[in-house]
């Protein structure tokens, strides 16, 4: 079974300022797809970026970037020019392709509650 | 515009009382997911379904139960045999075929015990 860690409970950064959310996961599989969502106070989960795994070029999505690292099995987020709208929690999150049934299943992180200061 | 629509935002259930939560999609997705998201959790996945007429179970569904007798309905039961009830329910869906479509959620539902 996959399992996704989010190693960072709660983090705090700057307005205009850099920061880098952690994530990593576990499997055997070779063909999969990795996404961070975004749920801010109200609740609704927002997708941020997603990364399939047999590309080696890391996503960019504006000020939002990722790191993939496939051998270490490593997918961080990193949020350029910080935002006070960009508060919230962030999940990472892993989705097996193919397979009996194909079902685009998410297995999600517990989380990394993203202050944003002013 | 398309969407998922959970109803309602907030609802309470007594106890030995069963609720049923609904999810509809204007999306024309094939596949709908039911998650619950506790603090310090993240999500779980308690259903999903990839067509009409046919559901699987996820990691917790020990106590609910869900139907799909249309594309876009896949409501979720919680029954009086789900001890601790209270989270928040993410309804998402997604397009079914694999090929980097990622799920769309709802706005959720908020259970609680009365």
């Amino acid at each position: 079974a996959q399992t996704v860690t989010q190693s960072q409970p709660e983090m705090s950064v700057q307005e205009a300022e850099t920061v880098t959310l952690s994530c990593t996961y576990d499997t055997s599989e070779s063909n999969y797809y990795l996404f961070w969502y975004k749920q801010p106070p109200s609740r609704q989960m927002i997708l941020v970026i997603r990364q399939e795994a047999y590309k080696q070029q890391n996503a960019t999505e504006n000020r939002f970037s990722v790191n993939f690292q496939k051998a270490a099995k490593s997918f961080s987020l990193k949020i350029s020019d910080s935002q006070l709208g960009d508060t919230a929690m962030y999940f990472c999150a892993f989705m097996k392709l193919g397979g009996q049934g194909g079902s685009e299943k998410l297995v999600f992180g517990k989380g990394t509650k993203l202050t944003v200061n002013p | 515009d398309g969407g998922i629509t959970q109803s309602p935002k907030y609802l309470f259930r007594k106890e030995g009382q069963n609720v049923t939560l609904s999810c509809e999609q204007n999306l024309n997705h094939d596949a709908m997911y039911w998650y619950r998201q506790d603090p310090g959790q993240g999500l779980r996945l308690i259903y999903y379904s990839q067509i009409v007429n046919d559901f699987q179970k996820g990691d917790i569904a020990e106590g609910y139960s869900v139907s799909r007798e249309k594309k876009e309905s896949f409501p979720l039961t919680v029954t009086s045999a789900q001890k601790n009830p209270t989270a928040f329910y993410l309804c998402a869906s997604s397009t079914g075929q694999g090929v980097n479509q990622p799920q769309h959620f709802g706005d959720g539902t908020r259970l609680s015990i009365l």
